[in-house]
């Protein structure tokens, strides 16, 4: 079983500054681990994911995430953030490993960005 | 459509009534999940299908909820004699296959008076 936890619940920062949003996983096995983000009334979109490989992923809208397995932490960055990245971001993680549930995603509580002009 | 399409998108019900949440999968894709998300959490896995087989289901809160999907495409999750704590989004995912990422409809918000 895994567990994620993203460390801050809100995060508000100002327009063009960088941002960071926290994540760190516990697993008994190798997972792989995704970000998402759900704008209001929405689903869920996939910003990035890590499964293997180097440890700097790069996603869409500017973001990317660094995997450091010593720390077990995927946290999430942007160098310059605009008013509509506002939203819910999300952290996921499911085992790697062939057979068993490696297909369960296990979430973390979600951290709301807020850009501000 | 391309995406993930769940309806209705809002369902108000009262205390005892059941009620049936509709997932249209993208295309060609094996894999179907459904989540519960509750207000202020992050999504939570009900139970999964490959095809027509539901293989894990050991995430549905009790026996009032079903969920099918006869023909390895559309799926239906059902909640029978409704309770106020069932009020969540459900959301609905596919994927191509088993591990590959998960693409998420834009949720049923279900709201029992």
């Amino acid at each position: 079983a895994q567990s994620v936890t993203q460390l801050d619940s809100q995060v508000p920062v100002f327009e063009e500054a960088p941002v960071e949003l926290r994540c760190n996983y516990s697993s008994s096995v190798s997972v792989y681990l995704f970000w998402y983000v759900q704008y209001p009334n929405q689903g869920l979109q996939l910003l990035l994911k890590y499964l293997s490989g180097s440890t700097l992923v790069k996603g869409i809208n500017g973001f990317e995430a660094e995997f450091n397995k010593s720390q077990t932490s995927f946290h999430l960055r942007k160098p310059s953030v605009h008013i509509s990245d506002t939203a819910e971001y999300f952290c996921a993680a499911h085992p790697s490993n062939s057979g068993g549930s490696n297909y369960k995603l296990t979430f973390g509580k979600g951290t709301l960005l807020t850009v501000n002009p | 459509g391309a995406g993930v399409s769940q309806s209705p998108r809002y369902k108000v019900a009262k205390r005892g009534q059941d009620v049936a949440l509709r997932c249209d999968p993208i295309s060609g894709h094996v894999s179907l999940f459904w989540y519960q998300q509750a207000l202020g959490q992050g999504p939570e896995f009900l139970t999964y299908f490959q095809n027509e087989a539901q293989l894990d289901k050991s995430g549905l809160p009790s026996d009032r909820f079903f969920a099918e999907r006869p023909e390895g495409s559309v799926s239906t999750l059902k909640i029978q004699r409704t309770q106020q704590e069932d009020s969540a989004v459900y959301l609905c995912a596919s994927s191509l296959e088993v591990r590959t990422p998960q693409h998420f409809g834009d949720g049923t918000r279900l709201s029992i008076l």
